[in-house]
C-alpha cells in the first residue's frame, strides 16, 4: 500500500518561495504512477497544479505554469512542489497524491506577512 | 482550458439513487478524458472513489460505479447511506493536464 507523508512549512511570505516535500512509502517513485499536487483554498474546490510521472517528465496547470516546479528526489523515494512569488491568493490546503488514487495528509500554507 | 462543470447540489433520500455528472466546455467526455472521482467529507482529505471513467479501489463502496452518460463523465450512487453525504468532485485530462470540476454537494436527506 502507497503511503504518503507530506513536510513543509505552514506560513510562507508574500513573493518567496512555497516548497513542500511528499515523502512516499510501500512503492518505488521511479517504478510508474504519476505523482502529483493539488490544492484546495479555504471553503473553495480542488485545482490540480500539475504532475511528475516516475521518468521525470512533468506537467502543469497553465495558469500556475511559469510559477511551478515538480521533482523528483529518487534517492530519498520523494518530490517536491515548488511554487514562488506567492501571494495570499495561493494561501490554500496542499495535498500530494500518487496517481491521483493515494491522498498525502494535505499541509495548511498560509502566505502572509 | 476546459471548463468542467458539475451540479452544484443533489439531494437524495436514503436507500435512494442519485446520478452526478461531469461535463467539458469542449464537447463530449471521452474515455480519454479518464474522469476520476473523489468525495470529500468536512475537514478530511479527498478520497477516490472511481478511476478511469468506471475503476474502483479497493476502498471504494459497491454502490458507488461510474460510467459515461449522455457525453457527460456519470457518477451513480445506488442505496444512499448517511456517511455518502459529502461534497463530490470529477476532474478530466485534456493535454497533459488536469481539470477539476467545481464539487457537487450531495445531501441525504
Amino acid at each position: 500500500q502507497v503511503q504518503m507523508q507530506q513536510s513543509g512549512p505552514g506560513l510562507v511570505k508574500p513573493s518567496e518561495t512555497l516548497s513542500l516535500i511528499c515523502g512516499v512509502s510501500g512503492y518505488s517513485i521511479t517504478s510508474g504512477y504519476h505523482w502529483g499536487w493539488i490544492r484546495q483554498p479555504p471553503g473553495k474546490g480542488l485545482e490540480w497544479i500539475g504532475s511528475i510521472n516516475h521518468v521525470g517528465s512533468a506537467s502543469y496547470n497553465p495558469s500556475l505554469k511559469s510559477r511551478v516546479t515538480i521533482s523528483l528526489d529518487t534517492s530519498k523515494n520523494e518530490y517536491s512542489l515548488r511554487l514562488n512569488s506567492v501571494t495570499a491568493a495561493d494561501t490554500a490546503m496542499y495535498y500530494c497524491v500518487a496517481s491521483l488514487g493515494y491522498w498525502g495528509q494535505g499541509t495548511l500554507v498560509t502566505v502572509s506577512s | 482550458q476546459a471548463v468542467v462543470t458539475q451540479e452544484p447540489s443533489l439531494t437524495v433520500s436514503p436507500g435512494g439513487t442519485v446520478t452526478l455528472t461531469c461535463g467539458s466546455s469542449t464537447g463530449s467526455v471521452t474515455s480519454g478524458h479518464y474522469p476520476y472521482w473523489f468525495q470529500q467529507k468536512p475537514g478530511q482529505a479527498p478520497r477516490t472513489l472511481i478511476y478511469d471513467t468506471n475503476n474502483k479501489h479497493s476502498w471504494t463502496p459497491a454502490r458507488f460505479s461510474g460510467s459515461l452518460l449522455g457525453g457527460k463523465a456519470a457518477l451513480t450512487l445506488s442505496g444512499a447511506q448517511p456517511e455518502d453525504e459529502a461534497d463530490y468532485y470529477c476532474i478530466l485530462y485534456s493535454g497533459g493536464a488536469g481539470v477539476f470540476g467545481g464539487g457537487t454537494k450531495v445531501t441525504v436527506l
